[in-house]
């Protein structure tokens, strides 16, 4: 069956341009999870969807990133006025409480 | 705050080695622990879950072993193959979250052939 997967694989941006991130998380599940991983670094925890709603954004770095799922499947991150420190892999899973199925990522590049 | 560490931060081995790696965390008021593999580009396959409760999960050549109250996890691989090659990371669920998973920074593992 299908997985979860993220568009687009790679995105390069330039410093101060908007950025949508996009994930479409295995059919049924209601849990979705963003993380973030800079070079060399584990994945970071920064958002999780409980249905349509964000049950925990604790982890977005400031208000500059905001993510929606606005029908409780696909999910979109948004970054504003990237800055060259968002540079990473923007990873999507989903899942249960017990076992989440990571997306491939979307590299994002901002020079 | 859960933290996460791994050791060592790279390996290399020849082929046909056993080895082990190590994953410590500094809460052990954890859920469960997930040991991944990671290939370059791609995203993070799930390898073995122990929960809280349980001491050790196997999955062919592989074995995860939890001691929670000393905050210690450790993945053995048996037999390693140039295949094995790919960076390895745990995670732990817990801290006060049964969902969010804090990972450590990962294990870059080598097999020569």
């Amino acid at each position: 069956g299908a997985g979860v997967s993220q568009t687009p694989s790679n995105k390069v941006t330039e410093k101060g341009k908007y950025v949508e991130l996009r994930c479409d998380p295995i059919s049924g599940h209601t849990a979705l999870y963003w993380y973030r991983q800079s070079l060399g670094q584990g994945p970071e925890f920064l958002i999780y969807f409980q249905g349509t709603g964000a049950a925990d954004d604790s982890g977005l770095p400031n208000d500059r990133f905001f993510a929606v799922r606005p029908e409780g499947s696909v999910s979109t991150l948004k970054i504003q006025r990237t800055e060259r420190g968002d540079s990473a892999v923007y990873l999507c899973a989903s899942g249960n409480l017990d076992t989440q199925y990571f997306g491939p990522g979307t590299r994002l590049t901002v020079l | 705050k859960q933290e996460v560490t791994q050791i060592p931060a790279a390996l290399s081995v020849p082929e046909g080695e056993n080895l082990v790696l190590n994953c410590s965390f500094t809460d052990s008021a954890i859920y469960n622990l997930q040991w991944f593999r990671q290939d370059p580009g791609k995203g993070l396959t799930s390898l073995l879950l122990i929960q809280s409760s349980q001491r050790e999960q196997t999955s062919g050549r592989l074995n995860a072993s939890l001691d929670k109250s000393s905050g210690r996890s450790t993945l053995y691989i048996a037999a390693s193959q140039p295949g094995d090659s790919a960076t390895y990371l745990c995670a732990v669920k817990g801290g006060g979250s049964n969902y969010k998973l804090t990972f450590g920074k990962g294990t870059l593992l080598t097999v020569n052939p």
